[in-house]
Order: structure tokens, then C-alpha cells, then sequence
């Protein structure tokens, strides 16, 4: 099974200032015949379902605002929040949907300072 | 408005079996697998398997050897995720997604706790 190790397991951050979240895949995800990584981000609120916000490891789900952003390469990704508002706190999780058994990461919990 | 919608808690005895659904809306049903997740209280997300609903070909995870069943009814649009005999570490919610684009899930339902204990 590929294994997806996020970190940090927990982060706090003011309001208005950037999160970063990291995640690493134990290989690689990147599909060569269409040059697409295989990788999704998602949010999740306690009671609810995990959200998706980002796949193909940059492409923003419709909806999701735009301070939402993936980047990455290799077996490196991260999510960014370039601008924390109240409303982003949540546990958030990376997937990779390369090969089966689609794993998850562990989360990150984001707070605000 | 694509939507999948749940059933409802569960409370069961260990060696009691369970059928739990998922009806699709909004879309065609058949034209995208549909996958359950299962979701140990405070823990993350765990990838147990898909099914196709046009033929019902399934993918497992080595994670749930034999543990669970996935079954579809494509006239009404339900997929079925179910368990010949309950144990207490079966307790957790599971979810059932929407599987687009490869591999993603980009819909999900709202889950069902599935508690287990004597």
C-alpha cells in the first residue's frame, strides 16, 4: 500500500495568516501517460463528511474559494490557506487515488491562534 | 443537485448481521463507482473498497479481507455495503462516495454510525 504521512499533526494559526500543510507519499502518484498526480485534499468539520477542496493535486474543486491552493511534485504536496478565516478550522486529510487502496494521510488539525 | 443519501444509525450485537444503503440522485447512477469509507471514532478516513454499479465489479481493500460485502441494486439506485457477523471493532461511521476522475471521490453521504456492543 502507498503510505501518506501529513504533517504537522496539528497547526494554529492567526486569522488572516497563511497555513501550510504537508503531505508525503511513500511513492510516486504521478500517472506518466497523462502526467497527472494522483493526489486529492479534503476538509472535514466534526459531524460531517470529509469535503473534497482540491484533486489532481492543484485543481480546486468547484466552489472552494480561491485561497485554497495544492501544490507539489514527486511524493511532495502541500495545501495552502494563504489567508485563515474562522470558518477554515477542520481537520484536513491528503489522498492518493493513484493505485488501490486509495489511503488517506493522518489528518492535520488546524486551530486558530 | 447530486446527492447521496444515507441510512439510518445503527445499533447492533456482535454476531448480528447488518445491511447498510446508499441511494444515488441527481445523476446517472450507473455511471460511476461508487466507494465506502469507514471511519474509526477520532481517527482519519480508511478506503475499505468500490463497486460499479452497471456490473457490479467490485475492488477491495487487503484492509477488509472478506469482512464486508458490496452489493448494488441499479434499478434503484442504492448501493449496499454489508456483514455476515458484526464485531465491536466494526463501530465507526462509514461513508459512501461518488468516485470521478480516476479515482477521486467528489461526492460524498452524510454517513451512518454503525455501533456494535453487547
Amino acid at each position: 500500500d502507498i503510505v501518506m504521512t501529513q504533517s504537522p499533526d496539528s497547526l494554529a494559526v492567526s486569522l488572516g495568516e497563511r497555513a501550510t500543510i504537508n503531505c508525503k507519499s511513500s511513492q510516486s502518484v504521478l500517472y506518466s501517460s497523462n502526467n497527472k498526480y494522483y493526489l486529492a485534499w479534503y476538509q472535514q468539520k466534526p459531524g460531517q463528511p470529509p469535503k473534497p477542496l482540491i484533486y489532481w493535486a492543484s485543481t480546486r474543486e468547484s466552489g472552494v474559494p480561491d485561497r485554497f491552493s495544492g501544490t507539489g511534485s514527486g511524493t511532495d504536496f502541500t495545501l495552502t490557506i494563504s489567508s485563515l478565516q474562522a470558518e477554515d478550522v477542520a481537520v484536513y486529510y491528503c489522498q492518493q487515488y493513484y493505485i488501490p487502496p486509495r489511503t488517506f494521510g493522518q489528518g492535520t488539525r488546524l486551530e486558530i491562534k | 443537485e447530486v446527492q447521496l443519501v444515507q441510512s439510518g444509525a445503527e445499533v447492533k450485537k456482535p454476531g448480528e448481521s447488518l445491511k447498510i444503503s446508499c441511494k444515488g440522485s441527481g445523476y446517472n447512477f450507473i455511471s460511476s463507482w461508487i466507494g465506502w469509507v469507514r471511519q474509526m471514532p477520532g481517527k482519519g478516513p480508511e478506503w475499505m473498497g468500490i463497486i460499479n454499479p452497471a456490473d457490479s465489479d467490485t475492488r477491495y481493500s487487503p484492509s477488509f479481507p472478506g469482512q464486508v460485502t458490496m452489493s448494488v441494486d441499479k434499478s434503484i439506485n442504492t448501493a449496499y455495503l454489508q456483514w455476515s457477523s458484526l464485531e465491536a471493532s466494526d463501530t465507526a461511521m462509514y461513508y459512501c462516495a461518488r468516485q470521478v476522475n480516476g479515482g477521486y471521490f467528489d461526492v460524498w453521504g452524510r454517513g451512518t454510525l454503525v455501533t456494535v456492543s453487547s
